[in-house]
């Protein structure tokens, strides 16, 4: 069974950046790619970005795509999303999933809360 | 981008009896190359992370009751719960996973009724 464990969540300003990790028990060998789901507050899930763990290759929702940057450092076990120009409309907790098996998402992590206001 | 769209929004539904959850794609999500349909079907409970139910439409995950049920094929989909439990309210999403981006349907709330 892979852990998940999100980090980096905080309170940030109209403009600033933010990087989140995700901490997982174990990566290249039990999944297949990892994710960034977001859920504002009191809304729906959204897909955010994804990331096939072996070829590295990267996947963004147009809404992040120029802004947030995903990647994963397999050595550490550990996933990353380097968001910048942050807006008001990224305020929402943060999800890493996993998909052992392929893209869709059997592991979850308990998620990081990101507010951005000023 | 692929639109999921739910139907109903949200749904109360007495302790035993049975509830339908659908789910639309704006195109098809199924891949004839392996005969998959890339839907899944979450369920999220309150303050928690959404959980993995159903995968290619209709194989139910590990240790899921086989209350639930997914099926259907190309752009329609269908979530039943049969038999409904008091543990059961919670938000159902579907996904499509068919092409990048994954995009969730809004959910349909579930209460009992």
């Amino acid at each position: 069974e892979v852990q998940l464990l999100e980090s980096g969540g905080d309170f940030v300003q109209p403009g600033g950046s933010l990087r989140l990790s995700c901490a997982a028990s174990t990566l290249t060998s039990n999944i297949h790619a990892l994710t960034w789901v977001r859920q504002a507050p009191g809304k729906g899930l959204e897909w955010v970005s994804g990331i096939n763990v072996g070829s590295g290759v990267t996947y963004y929702a147009d809404s992040v795509k120029g802004r947030f940057t995903i990647s994963r450092d397999n050595s550490k076990n550990t996933l990353f999303l380097q968001m910048n120009s942050l807006r008001a409309d990224d305020t929402a907790i943060y999800y890493c999933a996993g998909g052992s098996s392929g893209w869709y998402l059997d592991y979850w992590g308990q998620g990081t809360l990101v507010t951005v206001s000023s | 981008d692929i639109v999921m769209t739910q139907s109903p929004d949200s749904l109360a539904v007495s302790l035993g009896e049975r509830a339908t959850i659908n789910c639309k794609s704006s195109q098809s999500v199924f891949y004839s190359s392996n005969n998959k349909n890339y839907l899944a079907w979450y369920q999220q409970k309150a303050g928690q992370p959404p959980k993995l139910i159903i995968y290619w439409a209709s194989t139910r995950e590990s240790g899921v009751p086989d209350r639930f049920s997914g099926s259907g094929s190309g752009t329609d989909f269908t979530l039943t719960i049969t038999s409904l439990q008091a543990e059961d309210v919670a938000v159902y999403y579907c996904q499509q996973y068919f092409t990048t981006p994954h995009t969730f349907g809004q959910g349909t709330k579930l209460e009992i009724k």
